[in-house]
């Protein structure tokens, strides 16, 4: 199915674990971001990619690492989970070619214990 | 300061009533200006968007954007229960990357 799909919708961790939250589009999109969204804070950028092997950081990227071996893919890994990392993560994607195509994925609630 | 503010809500309004949503923001760089609705527990999804100053129109939604203030507004006419959502104001620049800056979202709620 075309679109963009993050994995898992769902998961409970302890502190202290590593956890990665997968994402992946079909579209070939050269651009990736990966936002948090907290109550009162809106959706805040916590990193980017505009290609493979491309990746920068964003408004929060403390505690949080990403890679792009290949286009379709954009992992975020956290590295030793903190209660401060529960939130909902959306992934994104956005064509060059377009201005204001940016497509989000339904995203993934993260609890850390 | 956030460099873009969005006021929170909830707002509660009747069916049928028209419906206005702000945000400002303080960096004279943006350019691209686009709403997004963001149903419970889904993504958000583009609604409306403009570039630079001016006024859009699509169906019953209407985008203004005012740079000498600004200030940018989303008003809905004939609103819906359907309508009930967090709308998110969402903004970037001309040139350097591409990542959209935020507002905060308001939480919409149409009674029937």
């Amino acid at each position: 199915d075309a679109g963009i799909t993050q994995s898992p919708r769902y998961k409970i961790t302890e502190t202290g674990r590593q956890v990665t939250l997968m994402c992946h589009q079909t579209w070939s999109h050269s651009y990736m971001f990966w936002y948090r969204q907290d109550l009162g804070h809106g959706l805040r950028l916590i990193y980017y990619s505009a290609a493979a092997d491309i990746t920068d950081k964003g408004e929060v990227p403390d505690g949080y690492v990403v890679s792009r071996s290949k286009t379709e893919n954009f992992p975020l890994t956290l590295e030793s989970a903190t209660r401060s990392q529960t939130s909902v993560y959306f992934c994104a994607s956005s064509d060059p070619g377009t201005d204001y195509g940016y497509t989000f994925g339904s995203g993934t609630r993260l609890t850390v214990v | 300061q956030k460099e873009v503010e969005q006021d929170p809500g909830p707002l509660s309004v009747p069916e049928g009533a028209i419906v206005s949503l702000n945000c400002t923001y303080s960096n004279s760089a943006f350019q691209y200006f686009m709403w997004y609705r963001q149903y419970s527990r889904k993504g958000p999804e583009l609604l409306m968007y403009t570039y630079s100053s001016g006024n859009k129109e699509d169906g019953r939604f209407t985008a203004q954007v005012d740079k000498s203030s600004k200030y940018i507004s989303l008003f809905i006419r004939d609103s819906q229960p359907s309508d009930s959502a967090t709308y998110l104001c969402a903004l970037r620049g001309d040139t350097g990357r591409r990542a959209l800056t935020f507002g905060s979202g308001t939480r919409l709620q149409v009674q029937p």
